[in-house]
């Protein structure tokens, strides 16, 4: 079975600090992998989508890498502002199982003025 | 504009009452998702459809019941069976195993 863990649970930093975000998964037969964002009462907003063929993907401040062999993908975001205070959530769709996204229980994010 | 709509934002539902809840995409997507999301639970999945008049059951359906008869629309049925239903619930779609999910804005259902 497919679990997926984000470490941390919560982390408070400065604003314009650069920050990682980290994200696990058990195995490592998977189609994808995706990194989303959830305001507080909000949907989730997509934020980058790595293919298993795919070391990184790239938007704006944002960078998403992706280590199949270890299980694992890290979120980086640059120069950090209030505005990228949220939860981030990374989900990947397992090989050969029922295709489902499963997700892990994200980093809740604050970035301080 | 292409997305994912889910109505209605919040939803109340007396003790012992069936209620549905909608979801619509206009993305074309074959796959559709339903989520349950608790305070410290992460998003566990309900049903989820990959093509229309089919659907599996997720990690926690029971208590609930979709159907899918349109590519469109995946509603899902609160049902009395469900005995703790006050959470967010989410809707998603994707077109498939390599393309990007894109979810809804949520219905968030309270038990009064």
């Amino acid at each position: 079975k497919q679990e997926v863990t984000q470490i941390p649970a919560a982390l408070s930093v400065p604003e314009g600090e650069n920050l990682v975000l980290n994200c696990s998964f058990t195995d490592s037969a998977i189609y994808n992998l995706q990194w989303f964002r959830q305001d507080p009462g909000k949907g989730l907003t997509s934020l980058l989508l790595i293919q298993s063929s795919q070391r990184e993907q790239t938007s704006g401040r944002l960078n998403a890498s992706l280590d199949k062999s270890s299980g694992r993908s890290t979120l980086y975001i640059a120069a950090s502002q209030p505005g990228d205070s949220a939860t981030y959530l990374c989900a990947v769709i397992r090989q050969g199982g029922s295709e489902k996204l499963v997700f892990g229980k994200g980093t809740k994010l604050t970035v301080n003025p | 504009d292409g997305g994912i709509t889910q109505s209605p934002k919040y939803l109340f539902r007396k003790e012992g009452q069936n209620v549905t809840l909608s979801c619509e995409q206009n993305l074309n997507h074959d796959a559709m998702y339903w989520y349950r999301q608790d305070p410290g639970q992460g998003l566990r999945l309900i049903y989820y459809s990959q093509i229309v008049n089919d659907f599996q059951k997720g990690d926690i359906a029971e208590g609930y019941s979709v159907s899918r008869e349109k590519k469109e629309s995946f509603p899902l049925t609160v049902t009395s069976a469900q005995k703790n239903p006050t959470a967010f619930y989410l809707c998603a779609s994707n077109g498939g195993t390599n393309t990007e999910a894109f979810f809804g804005q949520g219905t968030r259902l309270t038990v009064v």
